[in-house]
């Protein structure tokens, strides 16, 4: 079946600028996490999401946001691009809450963002 | 406040030999761990976990070891293979309420695994 998919993969923005990244999740998988990578920080979580509702929010500021649709996609947003907002925005998604196996995430190649 | 720390960055290891990756937590209301791997232009990919309530879980040449008391867990490769050179993330799960769990990750330790 097939993986989660992000895109875009790659993308380039200047400072003050926003912008929308989309995350697929595998078939069956109804939870969606975001992640963001630097390399000094590791795997950052930002949130998570399912059943179109936020449960958990990580330790980030307000513009960093998210959604989820009825069909399990995902959506996050960062408003106003600054340059330490430079990562890769990892996807992950999961069974349902509740569910054994649901701590096993799944992710994705991830969005590779580039703030000028 | 780092919850999960793996101390070494970096780790330089023979093949055939073995791997032994590090991980030590703080928060002993973890209750299940789990080691990733990525490669570079890639996700993590999941590799192996653990219960809190085991202190040993073995699959193929991945064996990790948990060590409550300590709050260490660890990562053995047995026999290295230059395709295990890698990142790899160790990760603790925490359950945050109503059926979810919240992973919290290790800054990495990025295996080379010399021929």
């Amino acid at each position: 079946k097939a993986g989660v998919t992000q895109t875009p993969r790659y993308l380039i923005k200047t400072r003050g600028q926003q912008v929308t990244l989309s995350c697929s999740p595998i078939s069956g998988h109804r939870s969606v996490s975001w992640y963001q990578q630097t390399p000094g920080q590791g795997l950052q979580f930002l949130f998570e999401y399912f059943s179109e509702t936020q449960r958990n929010k990580g330790n980030f500021p307000g513009r960093f946001s998210g959604r989820q649709f009825s069909n399990s996609r995902s959506e996050m947003n960062v408003s106003t691009l600054e340059l330490g907002d430079s990562a890769l925005y990892l996807c992950a998604s999961s069974l349902a809450p509740g569910t054994t196996g649901a701590n096993v995430l799944t992710f994705g190649a991830g969005s590779r963002l580039t703030v000028l | 406040d780092q919850q999960v720390k793996q101390n070494s960055p970096s780790l330089s290891v023979q093949e055939g030999r073995i791997s032994i990756l590090n991980c030590d937590y703080t928060n002993s209301m973890f209750d299940y761990f789990l080691w990733y791997k990525k490669y570079p232009a890639e996700g993590p990919t999941f590799l192996i976990s653990i219960s809190s309530i085991k202190d040993k879980n073995e699959d193929g040449r991945f064996t990790v070891f948990l060590n409550k008391s300590a709050k260490h867990l660890s990562l053995h490769i047995v026999p290295s293979q230059p395709g295990d050179s890698a990142v790899y993330f160790c990760a603790a799960s925490l359950y945050s309420g109503a059926g979810s769990y919240q992973l919290t990750f290790g800054k990495g330790t990025k295996l080379s695994v010399i021929p």
